[in-house]
């Protein structure tokens, strides 16, 4: 499975975009790009996914480079809700199941 | 239409007991995964029920197994309980899908399970 590196914490000011950088170099051309986040050990929410394509949805917009080594999520307006970690995964298909595997994440501190 | 559910928020065993672990899928959703997260760590896939069958499996000992029932809840079962296993268990439900088709998967609040 592709593996995913994420900086372990950053800070964003309120109000400020906040970019989450990835790197999951070892992608194959069938695992997608999905983004969660966990606040206060609760379950981890969906934020966004892609393949190849930016996406964009009410939450973030997801930037995926061309040789889809790279993404970047970006929350355009970060709020103090938002501090959290946020992990980047890839989801591989291995015998028709969906196999996922978390990395260890980025710790993100919205300071107002 | 109610999200992923799970019981119970929290327990307490003691080692080598059993402990079985519930999940109640999002509505309409017929996959359902089990992850463990230890404290400080992201989580590990454990194993997904598609069906009523286990179609993956993380690298989870045979003492960690499922069930999937027709209406698509699941349960967890650990067996003969280690002092590792305290983490929080998290299940995580899909919608079907197309076959081989990579369907977004929901997380409930998860199980924290101390074992002593």
């Amino acid at each position: 499975d592709a593996k995913t590196t994420q900086p372990t914490s950053m800070d964003c000011a309120e109000g400020r975009a906040a970019n989450l950088p990835c790197n999951h170099s070892t992608i194959s051309g069938n695992e997608y790009v999905y983004w969660y986040r966990q606040i206060h050990s609760q379950g981890p929410q969906y934020i966004i996914h892609g393949l190849k394509n930016n996406e964009t949805n009410e939450m973030a917009s997801l930037i995926i480079t061309e040789d889809r080594k790279s993404s970047t999520l970006i929350l355009p307006h970060a709020t103090l809700r938002d501090t959290a970690v946020y992990y980047c995964i890839v989801r591989a298909l291995s015998g028709g199941y969906q196999k996922v595997t978390f990395g260890t994440g980025t710790k993100l501190q919205v300071i107002p | 239409e109610t999200g992923v559910t799970q019981s119970p928020t929290h327990l307490i065993k003691t080692r080598g007991q059993q402990v079985t672990l519930r999940c109640s899928s999002q509505s309409g959703h017929n996959t359902v995964s089990w992850y463990q997260q230890a404290l400080g760590q992201g989580p590990q896939f454990i194993f997904q029920y598609y069906r009523e069958e286990e179609n993956g499996r993380g690298n989870f000992p045979p003492r960690f197994s499922g069930l999937q029932f027709p209406n698509y809840s699941s349960e967890l079962n650990v067996n003969a309980l280690e002092l590792d296993d305290s983490a929080l268990y998290l299940c995580a439900s899909s919608p079907p899908g197309l076959a081989g088709s990579q369907e977004t998967q929901y997380f409930g609040p998860g199980t924290r399970l101390l074992v002593l």
